[in-house]
């Protein structure tokens, strides 16, 4: 069966300082992955998905980078966190398909993040 | 503006009771309609999938409708639980997205108490 795992679960960070979060799926090939920010009370926003290794679309602008160095290994980072970076990160896959059919998308725990 | 529009922000119900949250969307072409849970501090879990052609699907004690024609859907939770306080999100994916880009709605934040 498929899992994902995304961690740290928590994480409290100084203005200015570099994040990497990471996202791993185990059980399938060549999924389609995604990162989502949810601010409180809001929807899930789309900061990154990825088709491939290498293939990275963003978007929304921001302070944030993701990379796909491995098919199943997706990673968020920043250089220098701000404030605004705080928020839920959610990592999540699909399988990769011609059309979105009946597309499901899994997601793993989130990353709390808290940037101080 | 957000596509999917889910109502109400939030609700508070007694425990046994039953209740109703609605999701409305504009985006189209549609290919299907989910509703997922999410627990505080967790990811998001699927609860019910729907297809254009679908009016309604029940996952135990809920049940999701979908009515294609005015874009609107909703699920009805039946002798609710303490632990069905969560977040509701409606969720719309679009046929046209060949990677699955998913619409999410704002979410209904449900408290159930005892």
């Amino acid at each position: 069966s498929q899992t994902i795992h995304q961690w740290p679960a928590t994480l409290v960070q100084p203005v200015g300082s570099p994040l990497s979060l990471e996202c791993t799926v185990e059980g399938t090939s060549n999924p389609n992955l995604y990162w989502y920010r949810q601010a409180a009370g809001r929807g899930l926003q789309l900061l990154f998905y990825s088709v491939g290794i290498g293939q990275i679309s963003s978007e929304v602008p921001q302070n944030l980078s993701a990379s796909r160095p491995q098919d199943r290994q997706f990673i968020l980072s920043s250089k220098k966190l701000l404030l605004s970076d705080s928020g839920f990160y959610l990592c999540a896959w699909s399988p990769a398909r011609g059309g979105t059919g009946n597309t499901e998308a899994f997601f793993g725990q989130g990353t709390r993040l808290t940037v101080v | 503006k957000n596509q999917v529009e889910q109502s109400p922000q939030s609700l508070i119900i007694l425990e046994g009771k039953n209740c109703t949250l609605q999701c409305n969307y504009t985006v189209s072409p549609f290919s299907n309609l989910r509703w997922y849970k999410q627990d505080t501090g967790r990811g998001p879990v699927s609860l019910t999938i729907m297809t254009f052609s679908e009016n309604t699907k029940s996952n135990g004690r809920y049940t999701a409708t979908l009515d294609a024609d005015t874009k609107q859907s909703s699920l009805h939770i039946t002798a609710s639980q303490l632990s069905d306080s969560a977040s509701y999100i409606c969720v719309v994916i679009l046929s046209t997205d060949s990677w699955g880009k998913l619409q999410f709605g704002a979410g209904t934040q449900v408290v159930v108490t005892p």
